[in-house]
């Protein structure tokens, strides 16, 4: 596609329930990033991966969120049995994996996860 | 760690003027810098990526700078219009990584008409 995918880009849900949410990189790229952004706060990275393996989970904030990438292309976040705290706007990002120094990142809109 | 910092967090400037965003990090040992765009309730538009061997990169009306040995870089808007409102985030991976990035909190840029 022309660029990063997201969706949905609204997520209201209870308190407990499970969540999936959604990444089309941007067609060729084999890096994908997924960050989160909440109120007050400063983009977080979450986890990376490098076609369908995710060499880095450090980010993930407990063991409630996971992510996979199949076909080397799109990505689901999931997130369980969601609490209050979890309620940010979740970026996902995209990038060739060229040589150091040329990897631009490209984001998608976001999706914005309340948890009432 | 790497720590991202940006100076001013607000901005307002009357229309048409010229104007400097700074941002500084902690460990110079990077492999590039990279400046978004955020409006409000929207996604990361990148604006500019200057690599580690680069001092400045120009688009449009926009010019970046980076001092990788004192960890500096600014962002210069030219002739600013309101439609450049938005906040502006600077970026640079943790020394030695290539993907990754860290994040300033950026600064909320409002040009006024």
């Amino acid at each position: 596609g022309a660029g990063v995918s997201q969706s949905p880009s609204n997520k209201v849900t209870e308190k407990g329930k499970d969540v999936e949410l959604r990444c089309d990189p941007i067609s060729g790229h084999t890096a994908l990033y997924w960050y989160r952004q909440s109120l007050g706060q400063g983009l977080e990275f979450l986890i990376y991966f490098q076609g369908n393996s995710a060499p880095d989970k450090s980010g993930l904030p407990s063991d409630r969120f996971s992510a996979e990438r199949t076909g080397g292309s799109v990505s689901t976040l999931t997130i369980q049995r969601t609490q209050q705290e979890d309620s940010a706007v979740y970026l996902c990002a995209s990038s060739l994996n060229l040589s150091p120094g040329h990897t631009e990142a490209f984001f998608g809109q976001g999706t914005r996860l309340t948890v009432v | 760690k790497q720590e991202v910092t940006q100076i001013p967090a607000a901005l307002s400037v009357p229309e048409g003027e010229n104007l400097v965003l700074n941002c500084s990090f902690t460990d110079s040992a990077i492999y590039n810098l990279q400046w978004f765009r955020q409006d409000p309730g929207k996604g990361l538009t990148s604006l500019l990526l200057i690599q580690s061997s680069q001092r400045e990169q120009t688009s449009g009306r926009l010019n970046a700078s980076l001092d990788k040995s004192s960890g500096r870089s600014t962002l210069y808007i030219a002739a600013s219009q309101p439609g450049d409102s938005a906040t502006y985030l600077c970026a640079v991976p943790p020394g030695g990584s290539n993907y990754k990035l860290t994040f300033g909190k950026g600064t909320l840029l409002t040009v006024n008409p």
